[in-house]
């Protein structure tokens, strides 16, 4: 079993629609939730840390649910720059210094 | 401008050679971090420095040595290249303040 698991979409969406993307991890003592943006062929950024009581970014809303060990990502309004792949990162177990990475969910916003 | 800066961008290796991919941060951040991406796989480390005048390993440190020269730099080394070692290589370093790493522009490495 992996230690992050996404699915890789792809999730092809118009324009000014909302979607959500989910990952698991398996190390119920991770603490450190993050979600990172991937552009092709760039460098992944980070996008937002994911807290335990939600947090919001504009159009961007995580959420963590440690009973099911997974969080999420919801996008609204969804623009076309949206378009990247999604990657989810938690931290290894009680190990701060050292992440695991999602292999990503691919968005594909269309006009 | 501020960041991580990974050298050289491409690079085409034969099976058997040797390389060292340099990494230099300039924010005066701790840690340091080699990771390589695959096709359909994520990120997976490869080897990591918590500071200055220590490293360890990641998950997928075979084939691979590093050396973190001063608090600044972080170098890899393919000591004999080999064709499944064919990858994207990433620098990052860890910021305590965002609480995330920031990424160099990656080097992308083949080994024929």
């Amino acid at each position: 079993r992996k230690e992050v698991e996404q699915d890789p979409g792809p999730f092809n969406v118009p324009e000014g629609a909302t979607v959500a993307f989910n990952c698991t991890y398996s190390n119920s003592a991770s603490q450190s939730f993050f979600w990172y943006r991937q552009d092709c062929r760039k460098e992944p950024k980070l996008l937002m840390s994911v807290y335990s009581s939600g947090n919001e970014d504009g159009r961007f809303t995580a959420q963590l649910n440690r009973a099911s060990q997974y969080i999420s990502l919801l996008i609204r309004d969804s623009k076309l720059s949206d378009s990247a792949t999604y990657l989810c990162v938690v931290n290894m177990g009680n190990n701060f210094n050292k992440f695991y990475f999602g292999s990503g969910t691919k968005l594909n916003v269309k006009p | 401008n501020a960041g991580v800066t990974q050298t050289p961008k491409f690079q085409v290796l034969k099976t058997g050679q040797s390389m060292t991919l340099q990494c230099a941060q300039d924010m005066n951040h701790n840690s340091m971090y080699w990771y390589r991406q695959d096709p359909g796989m994520g990120l997976r480390l490869i080897y990591y420095s918590a500071s200055e005048g220590t490293t360890d390993k990641g998950e997928v440190p075979n084939g691979y040595n590093v050396s973190r020269l001063n608090k600044r730099e972080f170098s890899l080394r393919l000591e004999s290249a080999a064709p499944s070692q064919t990858s994207v290589y990433f620098c990052a370093s860890w910021d305590s303040l965002s609480y995330g790493y920031t990424f160099g522009s990656g080097t992308r490495l083949t080994v024929v």
